[in-house]
């Protein structure tokens, strides 16, 4: 069975402080590694993975894979309020599929 | 507004109650997913529809089932609802249904069973 791991699963930070969210994974199949973040409501995507050793980055946001170890980051630069959120690790199989970690339930205080 | 379109956006039934959630996939998806997200098991996969057709089926239990219409629009129905069924259903579109492209989600349902 296919098992997303995330860690930690809740983090709590101060404004400006920099993060790293952890995501290893076991799966047959596997395609892509994707980043959500989900505030109120709906998971918003973030980046999509499937190469190992190159970086995505998107403002104080970067994530990067390491497909021999099984396991990708996504690192948070310089935290606002605004930050706050579940952050999801999901990975794409064969089947079209998405199998989602727990999330990690991340605070930032002013 | 994400373009997939979930009704209703807040639910609250009785156990033994059947309820049905609609959702409508962006414009030119093909792909509808359903996810169930509880609050001590993350985001399921409950199933896909592409094109009208069922094509993955995950943990979905056998009171659950959905149907996608010619239209694209999807329902999913719940029937003897019991309070564990109590969670957020989401549902998302995708174009194709095979490259995984990022999902868009709709802003999802909370069913609440009393």
């Amino acid at each position: 069975e296919d098992k997303v791991v995330q860690s930690p699963l809740s983090l709590v930070v101060h404004e400006g402080d920099t993060v790293t969210l952890n995501c290893s994974y076991e799966v047959t199949n596997f395609r892509s590694l994707l980043w959500y973040k989900q505030e109120k409501k709906a998971p918003t995507f973030l980046f999509m993975l499937t190469s190992s050793g190159i970086e995505k980055k998107s403002g104080r946001l970067s994530s990067i894979l390491d497909k021999k170890e099984l396991f990708s980051i996504l690192n948070i630069t310089a935290t606002q309020t605004g930050d706050s959120a579940i952050y999801l690790c999901a990975v794409y199989t064969s089947g079209s599929r998405l199998t989602f970690g727990e999330g990690t339930q991340l605070t930032v205080n002013p | 507004d994400s373009g997939v379109t979930q009704t209703p956006k807040h639910l609250i039934t009785a156990t033994g109650q059947r309820v049905t959630l609609r959702c409508s996939p962006r414009s030119g998806d093909l792909s509808v997913y359903w996810y169930q997200q509880s609050l001590d098991q993350g985001l399921q996969f409950l199933i896909q529809y592409y094109n009208g057709e069922e094509r993955a089926k995950g943990n979905i239990l056998e009171r659950f089932s959905a149907q996608q219409f010619p239209d694209l629009h999807s329902e999913l129905n719940l029937s003897s609802l019991e309070l564990g069924d109590s969670a957020l259903y989401f549902c998302a579109s995708s174009v194709n249904g095979a490259m995984g492209y990022g999902y868009t989600f709709g802003s999802g349902t909370r069913l609440t069973v009393v």
